[in-house]
């Protein structure tokens, strides 16, 4: 268990909905980051908070949203969904440790099914 | 922007076979160098990391090797074993950014 928490496990939902991911980091861990992982592809950077502030964004839809929470939890907000967006959506967290080092520790995952 | 490349994409060894995988960056300021693996279903882990103010990192049968001037890095696994099986994905960050940036994975495949 890598410490962070994501919900939910699954979700499917239609073409054109709303849905809200939610992650909670490990205890103390200030970064948290979104990426998306499509069937058979590499983990695309979406977007990165710190501490409650967006401090880095990738390829990030403008349909997609996110925040940080003052309890340092996030949500990833999906809206208009496409079928094209169905993927596996993890979040991880970090801490920059002794020397700088920034190892990232992923949770479970959300597997989003548009249909 | 940063960008981290990896190859191949797939990669099939006999068992205890070595296998390489590849990754180049783009941002010279890069100088922490993770490895993460991915098993089927489950949540990428780290491996292996590197500093670039190392040139090569060993752990049992995995080692990683950092050319800073080519501005690229290796994973090497040798005496390869079935459960080796999985996705790799190389990353860069900046120290103290905490901003990673993956490669686009590797799927490797140890037959018995």
């Amino acid at each position: 268990d890598s410490g962070v928490t994501q919900t939910p496990k699954h979700l499917i939902t239609a073409t054109g909905q709303r849905v809200t991911l939610r992650c909670s980091p490990r205890s103390g861990d200030l970064s948290v980051y979104w990426y998306q992982q499509s069937l058979d592809q590499g983990l695309q950077f979406l977007i990165q908070y710190y501490n409650g502030e967006e401090r880095a964004k990738g390829n990030i839809l403008e349909r997609f949203s996110a925040q940080q929470f003052p309890d340092l939890h996030s949500e990833l907000n999906l809206s208009s969904l496409e079928l094209g967006d169905s993927a596996l959506y993890f979040c991880a967290s970090s801490v920059v440790g002794t020397g700088g080092n920034t190892e990232a520790f992923f949770g479970q995952g959300t597997r989003l099914t548009v249909v | 922007g940063e960008n981290v490349e990896q190859h191949p994409s797939t990669l099939s060894v006999q068992e205890g076979d070595s296998a390489v995988i590849k990754c180049t960056y783009s941002d010279s300021a890069s100088n922490y160098f993770p490895w993460y693996k991915q098993e089927l279903g489950k949540r990428p882990q780290l491996i292996i990391d590197i500093r670039s103010n190392v040139g090569e990192k060993k752990d049992q049968r995995i080692a990683v090797t950092l050319n800073k001037t080519a501005k690229h890095f290796s994973l090497h696994i040798t005496e390869t074993q079935p459960e080796d099986s999985a996705v790799y994905f190389c990353a860069a960050s900046l120290r103290n950014t905490d901003k990673l940036i993956f490669g686009t994975g590797t799927r490797l495949q140890v037959f018995p």
